[in-house]
């Protein structure tokens, strides 16, 4: 069975910090694989999508960048942490073939809070 | 971005009462998704659905791909207290993109 692992959990970072957030899927190979944002009792937010090694589809301008160095790895980054970067941060994979369905699945997330 | 249409935003239910909610969309979608989401948890997948017309249950839940295929709902008979979490849509339409739009949220709360 698949398997989606996000770490930390929870950070606390400065003003001013880098990022560094990890997504590692287990169990399928090939995913689609994507980054939200969710503030605090509102929806979800595309902040960065992949469908390959190497390859980001940016859905937002703004402080963060996204990088996929292995096929199931799939990082969000940020050089310099702004106070409007808070949130809960979910990655999430999806099958790339219809044959497979067309299912989302998403991680435990991080909860992001910068001081 | 995008975001489909859900209501209602939020409702109070009754323990054991049914329950029901929809999404709308404004474009076609070959995938409908439903999501239940606990405080400070990750999205967990309820139902898929993939076809105009489709009804899929999954235990006390029930989920309509609707015919126009620009909307779905989500029924709950019975509701429990462990009911009570965000419930999100998702649309995903396979022709050329990658991206789900997801509905704005149903908030439920179950009085015990």
């Amino acid at each position: 069975s698949q398997t989606i692992h996000q770490w930390p959990a929870t950070l606390v970072q400065p003003v001013g910090s880098p990022l560094s957030l990890e997504c590692t899927v287990e169990g399928t190979s090939n995913p689609n694989l994507y980054w939200y944002r969710q503030a605090a009792g509102r929806g979800l937010q595309l902040l960065f999508y992949s469908v390959g090694i190497g390859q980001i589809s940016s859905e937002v301008p703004q402080n963060l960048s996204a990088s996929r160095p292995q096929d199931r790895q799939f990082i969000l980054s940020s050089k310099k942490l702004l106070l409007s970067d808070s949130g809960f941060y979910l990655c999430a994979w999806a099958r790339t073939s219809f044959g497979l369905g067309y299912e989302q699945y998403f991680g435990p997330g991080t909860r992001l809070t910068v001081t | 971005g995008q975001q489909l249409n859900q209501s209602p935003q939020s409702m109070f239910i009754q323990e054991g009462e049914d329950v029901s909610m929809n999404c709308t969309s404004s474009s076609i979608f070959n995938t409908w998704l439903w999501y239940k989401q606990d405080p400070g948890e990750g999205p967990v997948l309820l139902i898929a659905l993939y076809k105009a017309g489709e009804l899929t249950s999954n235990g006390r839940l029930t989920a309509q791909f609707g015919i126009t295929r620009k909307d779905s709902f989500l029924n709950i008979s019975a509701s429990i207290p462990s009911d009570v979490g965000i419930y999100f849509c998702a649309g995903h339409t396979s022709s050329g993109t990658y991206k789900y739009i997801f509905g704005t949220g149903t908030r439920l709360k179950v009085l015990a």
